[in-house]
């Protein structure tokens, strides 16, 4: 079953930290995979996207990885700021469906 | 407005009555998109629409029902609401299934 598996469920770190976040996924045959960032009360917002052939892409402060052989992807949030607070979503394509995970939910602390 | 908006923001209904959650974009997208958005389940394909009246079923079509007759409008009906459809509804348009998506904003449902 194609699955998406995203750790950890929270997070909460202090302004100005680093954090990373992951997900796992069992999507056979891969097409792409994306983050997106929901802001609370908001629908979300595409990061990034990345393909098969990409390991590393790069919006702004945030950096997304890609291992396609061990099924694993990142999210790198560098120098977190208070509007990093929002739930973070990753999303894989197989060929026809496209899978969800349930987020991780990341709280900045002043 | 630019973009895809959705309405209303915030419904109330009974148990019973009909509902329908608009949706509209002005990018001219081939597809789009309805999602539910609950605690523990993250965000669930009810249906989706690959151009003017072609819809397809998602992940938990039953008890709801969309039509596309432009492709500017993607609205989603309940035809008997029930309790269990509580929820906050998203729309989201495309321009190829696998692509990056654009939601609204989202509707909030309550089913009493």
């Amino acid at each position: 079953k194609n699955q998406v598996e995203q750790s950890p469920q929270s997070l909460i770190i202090l302004e100005g930290k680093n954090c990373t976040l992951q997900c796992n996924y069992t999507v056979s045959p891969f097409s792409n995979l994306r983050w997106y960032k929901q802001d609370t009360g908001r629908g979300p917002v595409s990061l990034t996207i990345m393909t098969f052939s990409e390991n590393t892409k790069s919006n702004g402060r945030y950096t997304a990885t890609l291992d396609a052989d061990t099924k694993q992807s990142s999210l790198h949030i560098t120098a977190s700021q208070l509007s990093d607070s929002a739930s973070y979503i990753c999303v894989v394509s197989d060929h026809d469906k496209i899978i969800f995970g349930k987020g991780t939910r990341l709280h900045i602390l002043p | 407005d630019a973009g895809i908006t959705q309405s209303p923001r915030y419904k109330i209904t009974e148990t019973g009555r009909q509902v329908t959650l608009m949706c509209h974009q002005t990018w001219s997208h081939s597809y789009m998109f309805w999602y539910r958005q609950d605690l523990g389940h993250g965000l669930r394909l009810i249906y989706y629409s690959a151009a003017a009246d072609i819809t397809d079923k998602g992940e938990v079509p039953d008890g709801y029902v969309v039509s596309r007759s432009k492709t500017e409008n993607f609205p989603l009906t309940l035809e008997s609401a029930t309790r269990s459809q509580t929820s906050v509804y998203f729309c989201a348009s495309s321009t190829d299934k696998k692509n990056i998506q654009y939601f609204g904003a989202g509707t909030r449902l309550s089913v009493l």
